[in-house]
C-alpha cells in the first residue's frame, strides 16, 4: 500500500531554515497526484503549507509563500520542504500527504514529525 | 484569504446523531472534505467531494452542503468517534484551506 514517511531535524534554530523530506513508497510520484506539506502547531489546527504537482508546478500558502520552497525528486521518489527564517511560531508537527486533485481530500498522510524552533 | 469557520466543540450522547458545521463564502460552490483526528494520530479522510466516503469509512459518516454551509453528520455516534474534526476546501487564491477544527465529545 502507499506510505509516506517524513524525515529531518527535530530541532531548528531561529532564523535558520527548516528542511524536511517525505519518502513515498508503493506509488510513483511521477504518476500523478499533488504532494503536500501540512503543519499543526501543538494544540492547534491544520494549515496547508503548500503542494507540488507531479509535473513540478507548486502551490504555496500565500501567508508563507515568501519563505517556502517545495521540490520533488522523482529519481528518489520523494519530495521536500524548505522553510526559511523560522521563528518559534513555526514549531509544529509537519505532515506530508497526497491529494488527487483540488476537488479531492488528502487520502494518505505520513505519521508526522515534530519540528521545534528553539535556540 | 479564504476562511472556513467551525464551532470549537460539539457534544453528543452515545447512539445519537452528531452534526458538525463548516461555513465559508460561496462554500456551496466548492468541494468539501472532512477529516477525523484522534490524539497523537495523523488525520484520516472521512468524507470527500462533499458527500463521498472513502473505502473503509463506516456508513454512519455522511456529508452534505447547503448554501454557504457544509455539514458532517455522524449517525448512531459511538465512543470511538470522539475526536477532532476538520473541514477543508480548495480556493483559487488560498489553495487548500482547513477549518479551525471541532472537538467532538461523546458524553
Amino acid at each position: 500500500q502507499v506510505q509516506l514517511q517524513e524525515s529531518g531535524p527535530g530541532l531548528v534554530k531561529p532564523s535558520e531554515t527548516l528542511s524536511l523530506t517525505c519518502a513515498v513508497s508503493g506509488y510513483s510520484i511521477s504518476s500523478g497526484y499533488y504532494w503536500s506539506w501540512i503543519r499543526q502547531p501543538p494544540g492547534k489546527g491544520l494549515e496547508c503549507i503548500g503542494s507540488i504537482y507531479h509535473s513540478g508546478i507548486t502551490y504555496y500558502n500565500p501567508s508563507l509563500r515568501s519563505r517556502v520552497t517545495i521540490s520533488v525528486d522523482t529519481s528518489k521518489n520523494q519530495f521536500s520542504l524548505k522553510l526559511s527564517s523560522v521563528t518559534a511560531a513555526d514549531t509544529a508537527v509537519h505532515y506530508c500527504a497526497r491529494v488527487f486533485s483540488p476537488h479531492d481530500g488528502f487520502d494518505i498522510w505520513g505519521q508526522g514529525t515534530l519540528v521545534t524552533v528553539s535556540s | 484569504s479564504y476562511e472556513l469557520t467551525q464551532p470549537p466543540s460539539v457534544s453528543v450522547s452515545p447512539g445519537q446523531t452528531a452534526s458538525i458545521s463548516c461555513s465559508g463564502d460561496k462554500l456551496g460552490g466548492k468541494f468539501v472534505s472532512w477529516y477525523q483526528q484522534k490524539p497523537g494520530q495523523s488525520p484520516v479522510l472521512v468524507i470527500y467531494q462533499n458527500d463521498k466516503r472513502p473505502s473503509g469509512i463506516p456508513e454512519r459518516f455522511s456529508g452534505s452542503t447547503a448554501g454557504n454551509t457544509a455539514t458532517l453528520t455522524i449517525s448512531g455516534t459511538q465512543a470511538m468517534d470522539e475526536a477532532d474534526y476538520y473541514c477543508q476546501a480548495w480556493d483559487s487564491s488560498t489553495h487548500w484551506v482547513f477549518g479551525g477544527g471541532t472537538k467532538l465529545t461523546v458524553l
